[in-house]
């Protein structure tokens, strides 16, 4: 089965930064497209950025600057960096792929606080 | 670039056939037939349940189904069902190489 997990979330002060990792399992990572997606408390969904296979990155605008995305393909695993976090980044994130089913996992919860 | 445009809400009762609608622009769903919608239920991770505009994942059931006109995408949920009641959201791709969500609808089983 295709299956995804998050984590590395957590507690961080206003202009922090963190390292979210997504590992991936039950399909070819190699190749495959990986994106993350945020959905703050009570709101809805929110498309952070995206690593194709080819390791080509996009990011939303909203994040632009402030986000890497990066990948291990040896290891089967995405990341996300996070820097100069701000109390509206607060939200739970997630990591998705392309591949069908297109499984998400729980996501893992990032709060900016002080 | 502003979400996709979902309804706040909608209801129905069970049996009946529902339709969600997802408005955007000539720059996201009127340009790609890149379309996917989710459904997340409380405190659950989102699922997919069509891509691509109109193809369903397995083991989706075929009571959920989507299409497209110009810039507006739906959804449609016929034989509607208690445990359908949950937030609905689509996406699309867009001409600038990024993703946008419609900001999500809540349906209500009568």
């Amino acid at each position: 089965d295709v299956q995804l997990a998050e984590s590395g979330g957590g507690l961080v002060q206003p202009g922090g930064s963190l390292k979210l990792s997504c590992a991936a399992s039950g399909f070819t990572f190699s190749g495959s497209n990986m994106n993350w997606v945020r959905q703050a408390p009570g709101k809805g969904l929110e498309w952070v950025g995206r690593i194709t296979g080819t390791y080509a990155t996009e990011y939303a605008v909203s994040m632009k600057g402030r986000v890497t995305i990066s990948r291990d393909d040896s290891r089967s695993m995405a990341y996300l960096e996070l820097n100069s976090l701000k109390t509206e980044d607060t939200a739970l994130y997630y990591c998705t792929t392309d591949i069908l089913p297109r499984p998400w996992g729980q996501g893992t919860l990032v709060t900016v606080s002080s | 670039q502003s979400a996709l445009t979902q309804p706040a809400s909608v209801s129905g009762s069970p049996g009946q056939s529902i339709t969600f609608s997802c408005t955007g622009t000539s720059s996201d769903i009127g340009a790609y037939n890149y379309v996917s919608w989710f459904q997340q239920h409380p405190g659950k991770a989102p699922k997919l349940l069509i891509y691509d505009v109109n193809n369903r994942p397995s083991p989706i059931s075929n009571r959920f189904s989507g299409s497209k006109s110009g810039n507006t995408a739906s959804l449609t949920i016929s034989g509607l069902q208690a445990e359908d009641e949950a937030d609905y959201y689509c996406s699309s791709y867009t001409t600038s190489r990024t993703v946008i969500f419609g900001g999500g609808t809540k349906l209500t089983v009568l």
